[in-house]
């Protein structure tokens, strides 16, 4: 169980399209999902959290009108990157809280979307 | 500011023998620490984790030791296997914040080599 899907995985864009993302809870409702980028060699950044029915809560830094979230559903939370800009070229991954977690905090994560902005 | 962080990019280590990862963290509110293991191109699967109210948590070949007077924790692996080989993150939380928000490290890549 506790299965995170992401959507696609990797993209190409030219400079000022926008990406949408997509993080899908397979077998469980998450009432909570995060969005992480990381860059090579980095830690894993968290951008922001996406709470199901309410705005997302973004961290210091990270732009709210070009990091588009929606979380409309308790299974599926999307990610747009508007504008997208060489500097946006990263790796974008997801994460759920979830009931079936055994350990506290324990997130699942998707597998990931590398995102390509040429 | 980086509140967890891995010293060490890389550790490699021969096939057999015992796998040392170390993470620091500085902030003294991080009550609950896990560890995760990525491999390229996918994200972190979850390893082990411990509360903050123990100092030792096993788990078969893994093992994590918690120092709360130095902010330090460990990762043991014994015997290490070639299939180890991947980035590890350490990871910590306060579980009087967001639930669920972790900060993590940069990573060490392990690689056990036969």
């Amino acid at each position: 169980g506790a299965v995170v899907s992401q959507h696609p995985s990797r993209v190409i864009c030219k400079s000022g399209t926008s990406v949408k993302i997509e993080c899908r809870s397979l077998d469980f409702q998450a009432t909570t999902m995060f969005w992480y980028r990381q860059f090579p060699k980095q830690s894993l950044m968290l951008m922001a959290t996406s709470n199901e029915g309410s705005k997302a809560t973004y961290e210091q830094g990270v732009e709210k009108d070009k990091f588009l979230i929606n979380h409309a559903s308790l299974t599926l939370s999307t990610l747009t990157v508007t504008s997208a800009h060489p500097e946006d070229s990263s790796f974008y991954i997801c994460s759920a809280h979830s009931s079936l977690a055994v350990s506290y905090n324990e997130q699942f994560f998707g597998p990931g979307t590398r995102l390509t902005v040429l | 500011d980086q509140q967890v962080k891995q010293n060490s990019p890389s550790l490699s280590v021969q096939e057999g023998r015992i796998s040392i990862l170390n993470c620091d963290y500085t902030n003294s509110m991080f009550d609950y620490f896990l560890w995760y293991k990525k491999y390229p191109a996918e994200g972190p699967t979850f390893l082990i984790s411990i509360s903050s109210i123990k100092d030792k948590n096993e788990d078969g070949r893994f093992t994590v030791f918690l120092n709360k007077s130095a902010k330090h924790l460990s990762l043991h692996i014994v015997p290490s296997q070639p299939g180890d080989s991947a980035v590890y993150f350490c990871a910590a939380s306060d579980r009087g914040s967001t639930l669920g928000r972790l900060y993590f490290g940069r990573g060490t890549q392990l690689t056990v080599w036969p």
